[in-house]
């Protein structure tokens, strides 16, 4: 059981928008920056936003991040087919003695 | 360009100790911005934080985990190494080395840099 909650899959046709939710707390989410990874098959997990909307370079500006409150979205724009990876949002969560938590990853599918 | 890999073996009995060292180029693990990380991904499943350590040796770990790791760091070969004991199937997973961005005391962003990864089998 992942402490951040995302939905398990997604889907897309290309060049449509899809979005991609984050539910936590107020120990993570609502008081600590969110990061976004996407993972392909076989690969580590590789930054496509930080400081919960910013890209680092290189990502194109079809990814965008957004937070409010406990929750986060990712969004990705004119969608293309090898954006079909996993998707995980990540954070510090402050209760107890502090640790990083993530959600249990979204499988997105570009039909 | 910093880079991280990871090196160590890839079958360990059940019961006995995951020992994994992480190899840091590009950067200095004595920096006082970053935390030093491990993070697991059984396979087919989710991304799991380990624990992290900075170059102070203050370490953080998963309370999931705690009492089976160990986190611990050599500045003069640039590296910082995990050991896990008493392992169990469950602990089958591809393991991670990464960077973390220090945001206060004992706290950091996850991570912006990782390793390629590595399969840990566990299995008699």
């Amino acid at each position: 059981q992942s402490v951040l909650t995302q939905p398990p899959s997604a889907s897309g046709t290309p060049g449509q928008r899809v979005t991609i939710s984050c539910s936590g707390s107020s120990s993570n989410i609502g008081s600590n920056s969110v990061i976004w990874y996407q993972q392909l098959p076989g690969t580590a997990p590789k930054v496509l936003i930080y400081s919960n909307n910013q890209r680092p370079s290189g990502v194109p500006d079809r990814f965008s991040g957004s937070k409010s409150g406990t929750s986060a979205s990712l969004a990705i724009s004119g969608l293309q087919s090898e954006d079909e990876a996993d998707y995980y949002c990540a954070a510090w969560d402050d209760s107890l003695s502090g640790y990083v938590v993530f959600g249990g990853g979204t499988k997105l599918t570009v039909l | 360009q910093l880079q991280l890999q990871e090196s160590g073996p890839g079958l360990v009995k059940p019961s006995e100790t995951l020992s994994l060292t992480c190899t840091v180029s590009g950067g200095s693990i004595s920096s006082t911005s970053y935390y030093w990380g491990w993070l697991r991904q059984p396979p087919g499943k989710g991304l799991e934080w380990i624990g992290s350590i900075y170059y102070s040796a203050h370490t953080s770990y998963n309370p999931s985990l705690k009492g089976r790791v160990t986190i611990s760091l050599d500045m003069s070969k640039n590296h910082f190494s995990l050991i896990l004991t008493s392992v169990t199937a469950a602990d089958t997973a591809v393991y991670y080395c990464a960077r973390l961005l220090r945001t206060g005391v004992g706290t950091t962003t996850p991570p912006d840099y990782w390793g390629q990864g590595t399969l840990v089998t566990v299995s008699s």
